[in-house]
Formats: C-alpha cells, sequence, structure tokens
C-alpha cells in the first residue's frame, strides 16, 4: 500500500534538471512533498491538492494527476543544496489515511 | 520563533523500560503529529492531535505507545514497555489548520529525538 517512489536514487550534476515521481495504488485527495538530508527532520516543499490547487516554495514545481494516483516533483537547474532524500507523503480516504512514499535519494555534484 | 521542540534528541534505554518521548508545538499551531522513522519501515504516521484532541491513532503500533496532549503547548510519546524493536527516531510536527482539513496545509518537523532500545 506504500506509494512507490521513482527512481530509488538519482546523481546530478549542478545545473541538471530531474523528476521525481510518486505513484500509489489507491485514490489519493492530496499529496506532499518533503526533502529531507542525512540527520535531518524532513522539511515541507509542495502540497497538492485534489482539484488542482498547489501551495509550495517558488522554486519547486510539482503536478498531481488524480487519475493515474501519480505525482511529480521537478527539479531545474539543481543545486548543491538540493540533495538529500526526497519523500511524497499522500493522503487518502478510509483506512487509508496518510502513507508516506518509499523514499528518492539524489545527489547533487559539483 | 524557536519552531517544534523535541526532548530528549538522545535516548538510551534498556528493553523493558518505559520511555516519555515529549514535544512543544510552534506556538499558535493547533495540530501536532508523531511519526516514526526506521531503515525497514520508513517514514510512518503513529497519531496525530486537533486541538488537543487524539484524531486518529491507528497508526500506533501496539498497546505499548500512547500519546497525549494535555495542553495546547505540549504533548507526549510514550512506550511501556519498550522493546528493542522499538528502536528508530522519533519526529513530532505541528501545523496550522484551517476547517478541520488536517493534510491540507504545511506541517513543521522538530529535530527528532533518536531512541535505542538495547
Amino acid at each position: 500500500q506504500q506509494p512507490v517512489q521513482s527512481p530509488q536514487a538519482v546523481i546530478l550534476r549542478e545545473g541538471e534538471d530531474a523528476v521525481i515521481n510518486c505513484s500509489s495504488s489507491k485514490a489519493l485527495y492530496s499529496v506532499h512533498w518533503y526533502r529531507q538530508k542525512h540527520g535531518e527532520a524532513p522539511v515541507f516543499l509542495m502540497i497538492l491538492l485534489k482539484g488542482g490547487e498547489q501551495k509550495g516554495h517558488e522554486k519547486i514545481s510539482a503536478s498531481f494527476n488524480e487519475k493515474k494516483q501519480q505525482s511529480s516533483l521537478y527539479l531545474t537547474a539543481s543545486q548543491l543544496s538540493y540533495s538529500g532524500t526526497y519523500f511524497c507523503g499522500t493522503e487518502g480516504s478510509g483506512t487509508y489515511k496518510y502513507i508516506f512514499g518509499t523514499g528518492t535519494r539524489l545527489k547533487v555534484l559539483a | 520563533d524557536a519552531g517544534v521542540i523535541q526532548s530528549p534528541r538522545h535516548e538510551v534505554t534498556e528493553m523493558g523500560q518505559e520511555v516519555t518521548l515529549r514535544c512543544k508545538p510552534i506556538s499558535g499551531h493547533n495540530s501536532l503529529f508523531w511519526y516514526r522513522q526506521t531503515m525497514m519501515r520508513g517514514l510512518e504516521l503513529l497519531i496525530y492531535f486537533n486541538n488537543n484532541v487524539p484524531i486518529d491513532d491507528s497508526g500506533m503500533p501496539e498497546d505499548r505507545f500512547s500519546a497525549k496532549m494535555p495542553n495546547a503547548s505540549f504533548s507526549t510519546l510514550k512506550i511501556q514497555p519498550s522493546e528493542p524493536r522499538d528502536s528508530a527516531v522519533y519526529f513530532c510536527a505541528s501545523s496550522l489548520v484551517n476547517r478541520g482539513q488536517i493534510f491540507n496545509t504545511e506541517a513543521f518537523f522538530g529535530q527528532g529525538t533518536r531512541l535505542t532500545v538495547v
């Protein structure tokens, strides 16, 4: 039932772009994206709500396809500070409640 | 603003002992969440409160786990008795929720408590 993220890991050079995907087997109300650096707490990046509303930071963009039960996080012109593990958090209905994805490790090299 | 404050930052205890983790949410926030993170299971939502009332504790793994929020500025997560498989990093987060839409706003995380049960 845990949403699957892809890729599991990615290495980029500074300035390159990346896309991280989050796929659920259940219908979703909303998707959250977080970044977590090693030994630190997760930091909120973006919320995507059913119906298309988005709330987040200016330099991060994402999409939410309700029909496909998928979300994608777009990282453009990556910086060294983008390194970390990215998690999607998904809100569903009934007993689903709130479940985090499997995580994507991203490393940006100079 | 000091952010969400958790204590202790690290806790090492022996199997069978009671463990209490503490959290002070951001002032003015009305929702509080407890999470657990392990290598095997990733990040898991254990329980969340809205206006000091527990809304959903279905993520609490066993009856050995309990959580309270006696007032808007303090919450505890207790494990009694503790077991080695409870070893994890426990995060507390808080948010300001409107109209009861718990997951529609940004949650701010504390730095976590790393629990080791030996």
